[in-house]
């Protein structure tokens, strides 16, 4: 039974949209994370989250909000999407941060046009 | 700033040889390095970790070694298998830190 679910899995939108990624996990982990996946990035951080109505920025937080409103779920907004936000999306969580096993969603594929 | 780095982007053997795949890093903090696989398709997940405790790290077919001094790490798979062909990501982390550093991954290709 997965532990880390995301919705919606694939997703179109256009440029100057708002765009929602949630992400919900049955681990019972404090912390959450955000990558996104493009090729030849590898997995860049966006936003993560240590405990519940707390986010913390990422490498790359530019462009995007994130919210944490219970420790299960975690939120990540695209207030104004743009084409270079197309890429995979991907949810983690872990119980002690760096320091312990991420465990990843299956992704969102997000378009952009 | 890449904090960590790794070498080749991309790598085919034949199957049965074996495929190394490399990693360095610059800060002299990190101590927990975590090698991911990815599968197309599927996600990121945990394949083999190290701390510098030990200059080596042994599961199955798959060993990390370990150079402190060198800031270097290197993921060695034997007897590769067209199973093993995915993007094997290099990561780092140090102290208490909330975050993993994920390199830029390496796509590995086993040929029949």
């Amino acid at each position: 039974e997965a532990a880390v679910t995301q919705s919606p899995r694939s997703k179109v939108a256009v440029t100057g949209g708002k765009v929602t990624l949630s992400c919900h996990q049955t681990n019972n982990h404090d912390y959450m994370y955000w990558y996104r996946q493009d090729t030849g990035h590898g997995l860049r951080l966006i936003h993560y989250s240590y405990v519940a109505d707390s986010t913390e920025k990422g490498d790359i937080p530019d462009g995007y909000k994130a919210s944490r409103p219970s420790q299960e779920n975690f939120s990540l907004i695209l207030e104004l999407a743009s084409l270079s936000q197309t890429a995979v999306y991907f949810c983690a969580s872990s119980d002690a941060g760096g320091q312990d096993t991420q465990y990843f969603g299956p992704g969102t594929r997000l378009l952009v046009l | 700033q890449q904090q960590v780095r790794q070498s080749p982007q991309s790598l085919t053997v034949w199957e049965g040889e074996t495929a190394i795949l490399n990693c360095s890093y610059e800060d002299s903090t990190f101590d927990y390095f975590p090698w991911y696989r990815l599968f197309p398709g599927e996600s990121p997940a945990l394949l083999i970790a190290i701390r510098p405790v030990s200059n080596k790290k042994e599961d199955g077919r798959f060993t990390i070694f370990f150079n402190k001094r060198e800031k270097k790490l290197s993921l060695h798979i034997t007897d590769s298998q067209p199973g093993d062909s995915a993007t094997y990501f290099c990561a780092a982390s140090g102290g208490t830190g909330s975050k993993l550093s994920f390199g830029k991954g390496a796509k590995l290709t086993v040929s029949p």
